[in-house]
C-alpha cells in the first residue's frame, strides 16, 4: 500500500458525460500529479500540483481539468467523455515538487466510456 | 528532447534463469533515476531510487546499477511471481510537457516454472 488513495477504482459512464477523479496523497506530501495509461500504453503525465498550485502541464486535454485543495487532496474532471477516454488514470504524490523525490502512485481508477 | 528507452520490450524466463533489463537515457539533467515495478490493472509500485553513476541498490532478488547513461535491472534467480511490468523513469528538473517524472515504455517479464 502506497499510501495514495484514489477513488472511485472503476467507473462506467456514457459519452458526453462529466465525471470526477478524487486522489488523497500520502500524509505530508504537498505535490499530486496525475497521470493516464491506456490499454498497452505507457504513463502518459497529464498534470501536477504543488501546495494548490499548478507546477506543470502535459498533454492534458482542454476537455480536462484539475485542481489542489487546502486539505491537499486533489480532484481530476473530465468533461464531454468519448470513448477514447477509457484508461487507467493514476494520482501520485511526493514530498516536495523538486528534484530527487520519490512519487508513490495510488492504485488508479478504471474508467470506461461506452 | 529528454528521453528513457527501456529494452527488450519483452522477457520471458524460466525459474531461476537470471537476467538483465536495460534502462538507457537521454536526459538535460539527471535528478534521479527509479525502478517501479507494475503488475496488470494495479499502480506502479516503487522499487529503488538511483542517483549518481556507480551507485546500486538491492532488495530481494532484484538489483538495479547506475551509469552515467544507463541503469540495468539485474534479476538474479527469478521467480513466478516476479512477473510483471518493470517501468524505469528518470527525473529532471523543471516542469516541463513530460512533467519532471520521464518513463520508458517498460519491460514486460514473464517468468515460468
Amino acid at each position: 500500500d502506497s499510501g495514495v488513495t484514489q477513488t472511485p477504482k472503476h467507473l462506467i459512464t456514457a459519452t458526453g458525460q462529466r465525471v470526477t477523479l478524487r486522489c488523497s496523497p500520502r500524509s505530508g506530501d504537498l505535490s499530486v500529479y496525475w497521470y493516464q495509461q491506456s490499454l498497452d500504453q505507457g504513463l502518459q503525465f497529464l498534470i501536477q500540483y504543488y501546495n494548490g498550485e499548478e507546477r506543470a502541464k502535459g498533454n492534458i486535454l482542454e476537455r480536462f481539468s484539475a485542481q489542489q485543495f487546502p486539505d491537499l487532496h486533489s480532484e481530476l474532471n473530465l468533461s464531454s467523455l468519448e470513448l477514447g477516454d477509457s484508461a487507467l488514470y493514476f494520482c501520485a504524490s511526493s514530498v516536495l515538487g523538486a528534484d530527487g523525490n520519490t512519487i508513490y502512485f495510488g492504485e488508479g481508477s478504471w474508467l470506461t466510456v461506452v | 528532447e529528454d528521453q528513457v528507452t527501456q529494452s527488450p520490450e519483452a522477457l520471458r524466463l524460466q525459474e531461476g534463469e537470471s537476467s538483465s533489463l536495460n534502462c538507457s537515457y537521454t536526459v538535460s539533467g539527471l535528478r534521479g533515476l527509479f525502478w517501479y515495478r507494475q503488475d496488470p490493472g494495479k499502480g506502479p509500485e516503487f522499487l529503488f531510487t538511483l542517483y549518481s553513476a556507480g551507485e546500486e541498490k538491492e532488495k530481494e532478488r532484484l538489483k538495479a546499477t547506475l551509469t552515467k547513461k544507463e541503469s540495468f535491472l539485474h534479476i538474479t534467480a527469478p521467480k513466478p511471481e516476479d512477473s510483471a511490468t518493470y517501468l524505469c523513469a528518470v527525473q529532471v528538473p523543471g516542469g516541463g510537457s513530460q512533467g519532471n517524472l520521464i518513463f520508458g515504455k517498460g519491460t514486460k517479464l514473464s517468468v515460468k516454472p
